[in-house]
């Protein structure tokens, strides 16, 4: 079964622009959660989708949003980026929000902002 | 809001010791989750181990081992026989069983350093 898929792997972005992340969850999974994770301040949650809707979010501006698809697949976007935004996004899915089961993690997106 | 605190940012053992990472966490919920997860340089996320608050058990996978103490609020990983492959940073996290609340919450991390 293949893991969770992350596109792009590194993306260079200018200050202002805009930016969409892709995740692809396991096969089965229709829980997908987004991180921001930054050498200060570790790995922050930003929100999770279960079944296309929001389930949870994080502390982050309305400048950060996603959304799921009907194929659990998940995008992010944050729109006028800011030097600050610079992290390594993580995706995670599980197969559901209840229960024990763990998240598995993709590889990431490596975002520098300039 | 329950938080998650490794109060120990890098740790180092020699090659087949053994080392303790540790983690403390706050809640006031009495049922919950808890995980270590590694990440090694430039490569995904993975499990470890995880720990259901209700059993008093601890957690064992093969060389890694937790000391769950509920009443403490720890949850310790112990790595047994380390090996160079268990260099790697690693994170705590605690994730609710209260329905609504699915999200995780991790620490900080703890880099951990194998020395040949």
């Amino acid at each position: 079964k293949a893991g969770v898929t992350q596109t792009p792997r590194y993306l260079i972005k200018t200050r202002g622009q805009q930016v969409t992340l892709s995740c692809s969850p396991i096969s089965g999974h229709r829980s997908v959660s987004w991180y921001q994770q930054t050498p200060g301040q570790g790995l922050q949650f930003l929100f999770e989708y279960f079944s296309e809707t929001q389930r949870n979010k994080g502390n982050f501006p309305g400048r950060f949003s996603g959304r799921q698809f009907s194929n659990s697949r998940s995008e992010m976007n944050v729109s006028t980026l800011e030097l600050g935004d610079s992290a390594l996004y993580l995706c995670a899915s599980s197969f559901s929000g209840t229960g024990v089961y763990e998240q598995y993690f993709g590889p990431g997106t490596r975002l520098t902002v300039t | 809001a329950q938080t998650v605190t490794q109060s120990q940012p890098e740790m180092s053992v020699q090659e087949a010791e053994t080392v303790t990472l540790s983690c403390t966490y706050d809640t006031s919920e009495s049922d919950y989750y808890l995980f270590w997860y590694k990440q090694p340089p430039s490569r995904q996320m993975i499990l470890v181990i995880r720990q259901e608050a209700y059993k008093q058990q601890n957690a064992t996978e093969n060389r890694f081992s937790v000391n769950f103490q509920k009443a403490a609020k720890s949850f310790s990983l112990k790595i047994s026989d380390s090996q160079l492959g268990d260099a790697a940073m690693y994170f705590c996290a605690y994730r609710s069983k209260t329905s609504g609340t699915y999200k995780y919450i991790f620490g900080t991390g703890t880099r951990l350093k194998v020395l040949a």
